[in-house]
């Protein structure tokens, strides 16, 4: 596609209750990341897939995180047993090219509220 | 360890105001250096960028030097328009790391008519 696209782009879930939030990167784009972006903070990194391998988990808060890219193009972001300080956007990237060079491509992001 | 330090916000400027953004960091390697500006509603762009030292980074009338010796990458522009309205994010790439990038917290500048 033109650009990166999440979905959902809103979500409340109740307090234990289990989410998956969907990104769909630019087509042909190896690399995919996650990011998680708290009220008035700058995107803190979660994990980065190249194709369907995931290089890096490091910045996955807890285990209830999980992250998948099984054929190498839609990735799904999971968190079980929501708790409040999951509340935040969640942003997906892609990238093509050498990252330190070109940057990312962002999606609008996934607002999840934890009530 | 790798981080970036914004100024804080926010900024509130009339229309052709002069613009400075202070951004300054701190890397274990040899950074690359990036600004993503984030409009309401919408995700991060990427504004611009410089690979070493002393490089200019520019686009649409903004522009951010790369200072190695004052680890500073301040963003400016010469007159400042209402659309400009967004947060600003200072980011850098560690060239050791290509995976991760780290942010600023942002400064959101707001632009008066």
């Amino acid at each position: 596609g033109a650009g990166v696209s999440q979905s959902p782009r809103y979500k409340v879930a109740k307090r234990g209750q289990d989410v998956a939030l969907r990104c769909d990167p630019i087509s042909g784009h190896v690399s995919l990341f996650w990011y998680q972006q708290a009220l008035g903070q700058g995107p803190e990194f979660l994990t980065y897939f190249q194709n369907e391998a995931q290089l890096d988990k490091s910045g996955l808060p807890s285990d209830r995180f999980f992250a998948e890219r099984p054929e190498g193009s839609v990735s799904t972001l999971k968190i079980q047993r929501t708790q409040q300080e999951d509340s935040a956007v969640y942003l997906c990237a892609s990238s093509s090219k050498d990252r330190a060079l070109y940057g990312y491509t962002f999606g609008s992001g996934t607002r999840l509220t934890v009530v | 360890g790798n981080s970036v330090t914004q100024m804080e916000g926010p900024v509130t400027l009339s229309e052709e105001a002069f613009l400075t953004i202070n951004c300054t960091y701190t890397a274990t390697g040899y950074p690359s250096l990036f600004w993503y500006v984030q409009y309401p509603g919408e995700g991060l762009q990427l504004l611009l960028k410089a690979t070493k030292a002393d490089d200019k980074g520019s686009n649409k009338g903004f522009e951010a030097t790369y200072r190695k010796e004052t680890t500073s990458f301040h963003l400016e522009k010469g007159s400042v328009q209402v659309s400009d309205s967004a947060v600003y994010f200072c980011a850098l790439s560690d060239r050791n790391n290509f995976n991760k990038f780290y942010f600023g917290s942002g400064t959101k500048l707001n632009v008066k008519p």
